[in-house]
């Protein structure tokens, strides 16, 4: 497709349920971010791909949250033993370059995942 | 570590009219970029302008630019002529070495006919 494609659009599970959340990124593009956005703040990252690199996870809240990008392409971000507050927006971006980068990459967002944790 | 500061939840403007939105910025950094997304209801996040932090030069797209402030670490962005299709929620973010943008909490704008 022309742009970052997420599924499921929403989600609703039971606590103690594990959700796998899919990102197709824009083809070609090597870096792939996901983010997670909370009702009514901004944007938290949890973790990035470039290429073959590893990711930097730095920004996974615990231990129940992993990503994984197969191929260089496709990647699924699983949460194991959903907690209420895991509800949120799970937004992935992909772009050509890091951010930051030479030209400060702009990254293309998805429509994002809605997930809600009864 | 970056961060990045929206003190503006929500704002109106009417049709036609100028709107400034406000960001302040904090970086150890020499070398960074700055942004401004655009988040309409469909929850997709629109690049609306970019500034590179070595460039003095505002940065300019149709009826959005910004007034960067490198030393008052402010990045404040002014949409001229507001139409109804600007109404969204704005986010200010910035990059650098850590190679990840970090994002404002957003400002909610409402376009008023």
């Amino acid at each position: 497709g022309a742009g970052v494609s997420q599924s499921p659009s929403n989600k609703v599970t039971e606590k103690g349920k594990d959700v796998e959340l899919r990102c197709d990124p824009i083809s070609g593009h090597t870096a792939l971010y996901w983010y997670r956005q909370s009702l009514g703040q901004g944007l938290e990252f949890l973790i990035y791909f470039q290429g073959n690199s590893a990711p930097d996870k730095s920004g996974l809240p615990s231990d129940r949250f992993s990503a994984e990008r197969t191929g260089g392409s496709v990647s699924t971000l699983t949460i194991q033993r959903t907690q209420q507050e895991d509800s949120a927006v799970y937004l992935c971006a992909s772009s050509w370059i890091l951010a930051g980068g030479p030209s400060g990459g702009e990254l293309f967002f998805g429509e994002g995942s809605r997930l809600t944790v009864l | 570590a970056q961060t990045v500061t929206q003190s503006q939840p929500e704002m109106s403007v009417q049709e036609a009219e100028t709107v400034t939105l406000s960001c302040t910025y904090d970086t150890s950094e020499s070398n960074y970029y700055l942004f401004w997304y655009k988040q309409p209801p469909s929850r997709q996040m629109i690049l609306v302008i970019r500034q590179e932090a070595y460039k003095q030069q505002n940065a300019t797209e149709n009826r959005f630019s910004v007034n960067f402030q490198k030393a008052a670490k402010s990045f404040s962005l002014k949409i001229s002529d507001s139409q109804l299709g600007d109404t969204a929620m704005y986010f200010c973010a910035s990059s650098g070495s850590a190679r990840q943008l970090t994002f404002g909490s957003g400002t909610q704008l409402t376009v008023l006919p």
